[in-house]
């Protein structure tokens, strides 16, 4: 059965340090793959997705994420964040035929002190 | 164009009483996705709809779950009768696109947050 993994559970930065966010999937064939990110009282927004192509992604307000295939991960990374990217980021992976289905890590709280 | 609305925003419950979740989609998604997410624990997949008809439903945890989807719009899912370890944030998906390519424009909701005590 797929699986996804995100290493932190909770992450403090200080205003423009950088971020990188781990993101382990298990699944064997072609994957499909998102980091979404809830900030405090929104809804779930996608931020960046992953399906061929160039394995370095770019998504919105600055985010990036690397696809790298032989270690099944998908980290996201931001070089400077800032107060506003206060929120909680998920990973998640699907896969062909699962019907829009998402598999979901258990989320990173990334809390920025401005 | 309007997001993926659910209601109510938040419900607290007595153990044993019955709960009923509304999501309305975005208007002409025919993809209607129910997620859970139990505290700190992942976000996990309960059932997928196309238009009126259930898709998948291999995430409903038990029976005392029900969910449907009248004519294809809107979407409820009851909980009777509901446990503490029903507590948690149910999320509302929809998206255009069918299959593999749903994911590509799923939209969210804000969640109901349910407490059952």
């Amino acid at each position: 059965a797929q699986s996804v993994s995100q290493h932190n559970h909770h992450v403090i930065l200080s205003e423009a340090a950088s971020l990188e966010l781990g993101c382990n999937y298990s699944y064997g064939g072609t994957v499909n793959l998102f980091w979404y990110v809830q900030y405090p009282g929104q809804h779930l927004q996608l931020l960046l997705k992953y399906f061929s192509g160039d394995p370095l992604v770019k998504g919105i307000k600055g985010f990036e994420a690397e696809f790298i295939k032989s270690k099944f991960s998908f980290n996201l990374r931001k070089p400077s964040v800032q107060w506003s990217d206060t929120a909680e980021y998920f990973c998640a992976v699907t896969s062909y035929n699962q019907g829009g289905k998402l598999i979901f890590g258990q989320g990173t709280e990334l809390s920025v002190k401005p | 164009e309007a997001g993926v609305t659910q209601f109510p925003s938040h419900s607290v419950i007595e153990k044993g009483q019955t709960v009923t979740l509304r999501c309305d989609p975005i208007s002409g998604h025919d993809n209607l996705y129910w997620y859970r997410r139990v505290m700190g624990k992942e976000i996990k997949f309960l059932l997928h709809f196309v238009k009126e008809s259930k898709q998948d439903e291999s995430g409903m945890p038990n029976n005392r779950f029900l969910a449907e989807r009248t004519g294809g719009t809107y979407s409820t899912l009851k909980v009777q009768p509901a446990e503490l370890e029903d507590s948690g944030v149910y999320f509302c998906a929809s998206s255009r696109e069918t299959g593999g390519l749903g994911t590509l424009k799923a939209f969210f909701g804000q969640g109901t947050r349910l407490t059952v005590v």
